[in-house]
């Protein structure tokens, strides 16, 4: 099992604010995933990063895989109360695929 | 496609009662994952199916947990006898893995399990 630790774990911050949130890990992975849970709801695919050091852009988020495939990580810009919100990574591929999630870090964005 | 449905969406039951919880993956997807979600433990993987055969159920945490997929379109996670600290929200997730052993899961709404 793929042991991925996240930071923060707990995030408050008010509205137009910048933060960043991390998913390390000391294996490589070949692929990482991040999804964001809604209060009620089950998690929601936002992006798979796939190459090392790839940067990935969805709207004001901005994802970064880490050179070595050991880390990456999140950056909101300018947030949004919307964006308040579960934030999991978890592996996407592997020769025995056995998605282990992160704790998370959980964000609230108060307007 | 409507997505992954669970069923029940609430059940509050007593201890040493019968649970069962149910899923439908969405049509085509090969993969299906049963999780069980609490603030102590984070989202915990149970137990995961590939073709109706269960592949890894390390994660069922004893005896009184199984799980069952008779079909492509239906699976069951059963608890006996359940116990107070089974309650949490367990969500089914079914996927598609691609040829690069990627894939995206796709999640139900969740069960939120309270067991008095």
């Amino acid at each position: 099992t793929q042991l991925l630790e996240q930071s923060p774990q707990f995030l408050s911050i008010q509205e137009g604010e910048n933060l960043t949130v991390y998913c390390n890990s000391s294996s490589v992975f070949s692929s990482l995933q991040w999804y964001r849970q809604e209060p009620g709801e089950g998690p929601v695919l936002l992006v798979t990063v796939v190459t090392g050091g790839e940067v990935k852009k969805l709207k004001r988020l901005t994802f970064q895989f880490g050179d070595a495939r050991k880390d990456s990580s999140l950056h909101i810009t300018a947030a949004q109360p919307g964006d308040t919100g579960l934030y999991l990574c978890a592996p996407a591929s592997g020769g025995s695929y056995i998605p282990t999630f992160g704790r998370g870090t959980s964000l609230i964005v108060h307007p | 496609d409507a997505g992954v449905i669970q069923s029940p969406r609430h059940e509050v039951t007593e201890m040493g009662q019968e649970v069962t919880l149910r899923c439908k993956p969405i049509s085509g997807h090969d993969y299906l994952f049963w999780y069980r979600q609490t603030m102590m433990r984070g989202l915990e993987l149970l137990i995961y199916f590939n073709n109706n055969v269960p592949i890894d159920d390390s994660g069922m945490p004893e005896d009184r947990f199984s799980a069952k997929m008779p079909n492509a379109s239906f699976s069951t996670l059963k608890i006996q006898p359940s116990e107070p600290r089974d309650s949490a929200v367990y969500f089914c997730a079914s996927s598609r893995i691609g040829l690069a052993g990627e894939g995206e899961q796709f999640f139900g709404p969740g069960t939120r399990l309270t067991v008095l």
